[in-house]
């Protein structure tokens, strides 16, 4: 079955720690890839997104992603994570063969960053 | 340049009763997508429309939901004769074009609660 798949549903690291989150999908074709972030009582902001080309991709708030396409992974990372990163991350997925533009998202990951 | 609206933020209803949601979209698009986060789920995709069009309706329960963006106003979302299971929130994100490259935007979100 497509799906996507955040199999940590929560992290916690230290404020100045290094940060990865990670995002698996399961299509027959590579989707588009992207990552949002949700503030707590807010809506979803994108971090960053990737179609095609370089697989590494940089994005706002110092953030970073590596598509792997051999892995079916897009994880996302940041060298030194700051308080105010804490937040719900969500992997999202728009497949590319479907022709529909809605995101298909993952279960997400709570990120808690302790001083 | 004001975001995406959506509104009422939070809304209480006793089971039976009728929600209507709301969505302003950003100042020149003109396609809008609703999405529902059950509590500790990701977005599910419900509906994409257009200006007085229906695009996809594919995720919207086929009963008691419905989806309307008039000519002039904003996107409404509207569930009758809500049932506990209803309680989610619902968020809109909205695109300038239907090209799979724009970025969508999301609001605040409405935080339902179904009594």
């Amino acid at each position: 079955a497509q799906s996507v798949t955040q199999p940590d549903i929560h992290i916690t690291v230290s404020e100045g720690a290094s940060l990865e989150l990670r995002c698996n999908y399961s299509y027959g074709a590579t989707p588009y890839l992207f990552w949002y972030v949700q503030s707590p009582g807010q809506g979803l902001q994108l971090l960053l997104k990737y179609f095609s080309g370089d697989t590494l991709v940089q994005g706002i708030k110092g953030f970073e992603a590596e598509f792997k396409r051999s892995q079916s992974s897009f994880n996302l990372r940041k060298p030194s994570v700051h308080w105010s990163d804490a937040a719900e991350y969500f992997c999202a997925v728009v497949p590319s063969q479907t022709g529909a533009n809605n995101l298909f998202f993952g279960t997400g990951t709570r990120l808690t960053v302790i001083p | 340049n004001a975001g995406v609206m959506q509104n009422p933020r939070h809304l209480v209803r006793r089971r039976g009763q009728e929600a209507r949601l709301r969505c302003s979209p950003m100042k020149g698009h003109s396609h809008v997508y609703w999405y529902r986060q059950l509590p500790e789920e990701g977005l599910k995709f419900m509906v994409y429309l257009q200006k007085e069009n229906i695009i996809d309706e594919s995720g919207m329960p086929k009963e008691r939901f419905s989806a309307e963006f008039p000519k002039e106003g904003p996107s409404i979302l509207r569930i009758q004769q809500v049932v506990r299971g209803d309680s989610a929130a619902y968020f809109c994100a909205s695109v300038k074009t239907s090209g799979y490259t724009d970025t969508q935007y999301f609001g605040p979100g409405t935080r339902l609660t179904v009594l």
